[in-house]
Formats: structure tokens, C-alpha cells, sequence
């Protein structure tokens, strides 16, 4: 057990809806990030926080938001979903600001979109 | 072009032996870190080991060593007395800035391991 939560652990939605996946760091770590898993895209990342500011933008699309609150916790929003958004989505954690330390993952959010 | 590239889309190895998994990098940066996670069927990941590139030995954690080769640009994982609960799918991760400063972790596409009994 990473310590991270992530809820829900399986979502199925259809076309055009929006959903909302939510993660708690691990205590004590104040960065958060949002990671997509699907089969021909790999592994990608999405985008950071820090002690609730935004630091760092990967492939994130701008039907796709995020926030990170005052209690640390942070919640990806997805909306306007295609069939191709169907994916593993991971919100790991780490302590410091940057990459340089190891990120312990939560279990994933598994979306299905029909 | 790919940052992290990961040759072997599945290996095979007997229980008790041990592998090696390819990992080779892409970077222009003098300071950058090389991490391997695995994911079994269950989905999560987890972090086995990191090498950062000013690491004059090679990183090693219990049953996991880092065989890293710089000048080759080349993070190779080495996993010894492989166990049946090896089985799993590794993937070689790079530390990459951001445009913004800030860093991320760039994935490769993974390697499938089956550990054999």
C-alpha cells in the first residue's frame, strides 16, 4: 500500500459526460500528479501541483482540468468525454516539488466510456 | 523522438534466475534520474529503484540493481533469483524539465516479464 488513495476505483460513463476522479496524497507529501495509462498512448502525464499551486503541464487536454485544495487532496475533472479517454487515470505523490524523488502511485481510477 | 526506449516488449526467465530488462535514455541534460516501476495485473505501480546521473554506484535495492551505463546512455534493470510474483510489466522512467521549470517523468512502453516455474 503507496500510502495514495484514489477514488473511484472503476468509473463507466457515456459520450459527452463529465466526471470528477479524486486523489489523497500520501501524508506528508505536498506534490500531486495526474498520470494517463491507455493502451497506445502508454504511460503519459497529465499535470502537477505543489502545495496547491499548479507547477508542471504534460499532455493534458483542455477538456481536462485539475485542482489541488487546501487539505492537499486533488481532483482531476473530465468532461465532454470521447471513447478515447477510456483509460487508467493515476495520481501519484511525492514530497518534494520536483521529480528528483521517487512518486508512490495510488491504485488508478479505470474509466469507461461508452 | 522517443526519450526512453525499452527494447523488449516481453521476456521470459525461470524462476530463481535472474534478467535483465533493456532500458536506453535520451537527454541533452547533465543532471537528470532514471527510475523503474513495475505494474502487476492488479494495475498499481509501484517504485522498485532510481539512479540519478551523478550517482557514482550503481543503485541497488534488495533483489534490484541498476546497471548503469553512462556514456552508453543505457539504465538496465537487473532483477536476481526471480520469483513467480516478479510476473509483471516494468516500465524505465526518465526525469524530463518542463518548459515551465518544473519536471516530469517521461515513461517508456514497458516490458512484459513472466517469471516461470
Amino acid at each position: 500500500d503507496s500510502g495514495v488513495t484514489q477514488t473511484p476505483k472503476h468509473l463507466i460513463t457515456a459520450t459527452g459526460q463529465r466526471v470528477t476522479l479524486r486523489c489523497s496524497p500520501r501524508s506528508g507529501d505536498l506534490s500531486v500528479y495526474w498520470y494517463q495509462q491507455s493502451l497506445d498512448q502508454g504511460l503519459q502525464f497529465l499535470i502537477q501541483y505543489y502545495n496547491g499551486e499548479e507547477r508542471a503541464k504534460g499532455n493534458i487536454l483542455e477538456r481536462f482540468s485539475a485542482q489541488q485544495f487546501p487539505d492537499l487532496h486533488s481532483e482531476l475533472n473530465l468532461s465532454s468525454l470521447e471513447l478515447g479517454d477510456s483509460a487508467l487515470y493515476f495520481c501519484a505523490s511525492s514530497v518534494a516539488p520536483t521529480a528528483a524523488y521517487e512518486q508512490y502511485f495510488g491504485p488508478g481510477t479505470r474509466l469507461t466510456v461508452t | 523522438a522517443q526519450k526512453i526506449t525499452q527494447t523488449q516488449p516481453g521476456m521470459f526467465v525461470q524462476e530463481k534466475e535472474a534478467v535483465t530488462l533493456d532500458c536506453t535514455y535520451d537527454t541533452s541534460d547533465q543532471s537528470y534520474g532514471l527510475f523503474w516501476y513495475k505494474q502487476p495485473s492488479s494495475g498499481e505501480m509501484i517504485f522498485l529503484i532510481y539512479q540519478g546521473s551523478y550517482d557514482e554506484q550503481n543503485a541497488t535495492e534488495g533483489r534490484y540493481s541498476l546497471n548503469f551505463q553512462k556514456a552508453r546512455k543505457s539504465a538496465n534493470l537487473v532483477i536476481s533469483a526471480s520469483q513467480l510474483g516478479d510476473s509483471a510489466m516494468y516500465f524505465c522512467a526518465m526525469r524530463e524539465l518542463t518548459q515551465g521549470g518544473s519536471e516530469k517523468l517521461v515513461f517508456g512502453k514497458g516490458t512484459k516479464l513472466t517469471v516461470n516455474p
